[in-house]
């Protein structure tokens, strides 16, 4: 089945050691989305790709790298995590073609916990 | 300044009862409205998608409303189950741009 896949599905790392977080989709959207979810709170933006276009949202922090190496995957590096950093890491895609809902697909999320 | 606000913030219903939540948003342009059901622990999983000129969707139990005058949307759950326990998020996308605006959920808690 088409999809948005995420892994790994929970990560732990240590204070100040670098990770990275990976997202693969199969459905060929050209736009895809890196969001951070802390408990009980809605998802907030980092980061989207429109094809190889990156877009940085204003306050996410210098912390936060991603790449896009090709339409299938795209990668979230947290250079120096933090323990504010714990938190659920959602990867969604959405299409912009003509006639389309514009929805937007999410993976199941990764959850970082720093120790 | 676009926002998008649910409510209840939580909700507590007995198994078999319907219940309704409420969404409030003020986003501009406006180019559709979705509601999403996200279980602990997992990411978002789409219920209905509705675009300015659609005022009523169903998927299954879930019923969502949109009325693009007032800008509100409800979803409403027909005899709830247990497993629709769950946070139910209201999202609103932005035409021109590839962003969604999210609210903050209803926790939704359905008991035996």
């Amino acid at each position: 089945d088409a999809m948005v896949i995420q892994n790994p599905r929970y990560q732990v790392t240590q204070f100040g050691k670098p990770v990275t977080l990976s997202c693969s989709q199969t459905l060929n959207h050209n736009v895809m989305y890196w969001y951070q979810q802390k408990s009980s709170q809605a998802p907030k933006l980092l980061f989207h790709y429109y094809d190889k276009d990156f877009n940085n949202e204003a306050d996410t922090p210098d912390n936060f790298q991603s790449r896009r190496p090709n339409t299938s995957f795209c990668f979230l590096d947290i250079r120096s995590p933090g323990l504010g950093d714990a938190a659920m890491y959602l990867c969604a895609t959405s299409s912009l073609q003509p006639g389309s809902y514009n929805e937007q697909f999410f993976g199941p999320g990764t959850r970082l916990t720093v120790l | 300044k676009n926002q998008v606000e649910q409510s209840p913030q939580s909700l507590i219903i007995l198994e078999g009862k319907n219940c309704t939540l409420q969404c409030n948003y003020t986003v501009s342009p406006f180019s559709n409205l979705r509601w999403y059901k996200q279980d602990t622990g997992r990411g978002p999983v789409s219920l209905t998608i509705m675009t300015f000129s659609e005022n009523t969707k169903s998927n299954g139990r879930y019923t969502a409303t949109l009325d693009a005058d007032t800008k509100q949307s409800s979803l409403h759950i027909t005899a709830s189950q247990l497993s629709d326990s769950a946070s139910y998020i209201c999202v609103v996308g932005t035409s021109g741009t590839y962003k969604y605006i999210f609210g903050t959920g209803t926790r939704l808690k359905v008991l035996a």
